[in-house]
């Protein structure tokens, strides 16, 4: 079971927004540790998408945002495109297991 | 621009430890950073499985430290990961990757992936 807690999946049309959750405990995000975010299409490796709760790599488009507050952290996808459709996967750090951890992942399908 | 490149078996028997590399262009493994190993099982989600600095400190998954080899060759610039005693349950697709600066995370840079069956 993944330290981190994602919904399996999430849907939107396009245009809209979505909303992908990573809920932690006390010994990760609610110990102030940083989340991060990857999108996984499919058959490739993961790619960073947002860093430090809410920083945005070069590259990445401004419709994907981060935030973080208590114990979870939030991505957000504002006009959905087609080829946003894939996997989203949190991470942080634990200080209870001393190492990384991550979400289970969500799978956002773009009707 | 950093590339990474996994290369292993494709194939272990229970039991059996599996090898795998990371080869690095573009930077010198000795300038730094930490050096992560991360698997995917098919169609499940993400798993650490430890990240090791250029001078050897190790972080490790729990879960996992009891089976995991980890180690930097600066000479070929590479980066090694060996699991023992595997079983089915170690079949995944299995990732090397690179946080963006001189810190455990995040990861910016990833290898393709390498798929590892275990399986007799």
């Amino acid at each position: 079971q993944a330290a981190l807690t994602q919904p399996p999946s999430v849907s939107g049309a396009i245009g809209q927004r979505v909303t992908i959750s990573c809920t932690g405990s006390s010994s990760n995000i609610g110990a102030g540790y940083d989340v991060h975010w990857y999108q996984q299409l499919p058959g490739t490796a993961p790619k960073l998408l947002i860093s430090d709760n809410s920083n945005r790599p070069s590259g990445v488009p401004d419709r994907f945002s981060g935030s973080k507050s208590g114990t979870s952290a939030s991505l957000a996808i504002t006009g959905l495109q087609a080829d946003d459709e894939a996997d989203y996967h949190c991470q942080s750090y634990d200080s209870s297991l001393t190492g990384v951890v991550f979400g289970g992942g969500t799978k956002l399908t773009v009707l | 621009q950093v590339h990474l490149q996994e290369s292993g078996p494709g194939l272990v028997k229970p039991s059996e430890t599996l090898p795998l590399t990371c080869a690095v262009s573009g930077f010198s493994i000795s300038n730094g950073y930490f050096w992560g190993w991360i698997r995917q099982p098919p169609g499940k989600g993400l798993e650490w499985i430890a990240s090791i600095y250029h001078s050897g400190t190790i972080y490790y998954n729990p879960s996992l430290k009891s089976r995991v080899t980890l180690a930097v060759d600066t000479s070929k610039n590479h980066v090694s990961l060996k699991l023992s005693s595997v079983t089915a349950a170690d079949t995944a697709v299995y990732y090397c990757a690179r946080p963006s600066g001189a810190v455990l995370l995040p990861f910016e840079y990833w290898g393709q992936g390498v798929l590892v069956t275990v399986s007799s």
